[in-house]
């Protein structure tokens, strides 16, 4: 079963960089995830398409600070330069046969 | 701008009906898979269905298949949701959003769907 699994929290300070990670199932370690950023009360973000080989293309207007990479069936998000602006939930999200997985969210503080 | 706007959230007695629209604009809608996300209050996001570029393909989540139908529209650049039979628990914001695996992902705003008596 196609399972994308998130740390359901993180927190960093301000002006720091922080990693969160989303995990792909056994059996599924090859698959491309997505990204998506909610800040608190509005609707979510694409960030940015993240593939197995740690290659990304980032939606438009994300800016530098925001990075993917990848080994083996995790998926990593990088934060650089850490702003107040970035509190909010993270998102990783694949593809099945038609429809799409979501992992639970990390909810990430800046201290 | 490209941009997804969703309209047709709104109060629904358990067991009623509601009709969702998303207006896309900014881009080239027929060329898109779409998709419907719905998030229940203070809980992650959830995929509830998804349509193919012609309308020919839908997929539902099992937890609205048989009660909910995902439709468009490409002449008025317009994807629907017709929620029936609803239920307390498919309380939530809903999002439209456009397919995203070979081009960058677009989310609309969000509109509420509350089932209460």
């Amino acid at each position: 079963q196609l399972v994308l699994t998130q740390s359901p929290s993180a927190s960093a300070s301000l002006g720091a960089s922080v990693k969160l990670t989303c995990t792909l199932s056994s059996g599924h370690s090859t698959y491309a995830v997505a990204w998506h950023q909610q800040q608190p009360e509005k609707g979510p973000r694409f960030l940015m398409k993240l593939n197995s080989d740690g290659s990304h293309s980032k939606g438009d207007g994300i800016p530098d600070r925001f990075s993917g990479s990848s080994s083996g069936a995790e998926r990593y998000l990088t934060i650089s330069s850490l702003q107040s602006e970035d509190e909010g939930d993270y998102y990783c999200q694949t593809w099945g046969t038609g429809i799409w997985v979501f992992g639970g969210g990390t909810k990430l503080t800046v201290l | 701008e490209v941009q997804l706007v969703e309209s047709g959230g709104g109060l629904v007695q358990p067991g009623g009906s509601l009709r969702l629209s998303c207006a896309a604009s900014a881009f080239t809608f027929s060329r898109y898979w779409m998709d419907w996300v719905r998030q229940a209050p203070g809980k992650g996001l959830v995929w509830v269905s998804s349509i193919n570029s012609d309308g020919s393909t839908t997929n539902y989540a099992d937890s609205v298949r048989g009660r909910f139908t995902i439709s468009r529209d490409n002449a008025k650049n317009t994807l629907y949701l017709q929620m029936n039979s609803l239920r307390a628990e498919d309380t939530a914001v809903y999002f439209c959003a456009r397919g995203n695996y070979a081009d960058p992902g677009v989310w609309g705003q969000g509109t509420l769907v509350t089932v209460s008596s």
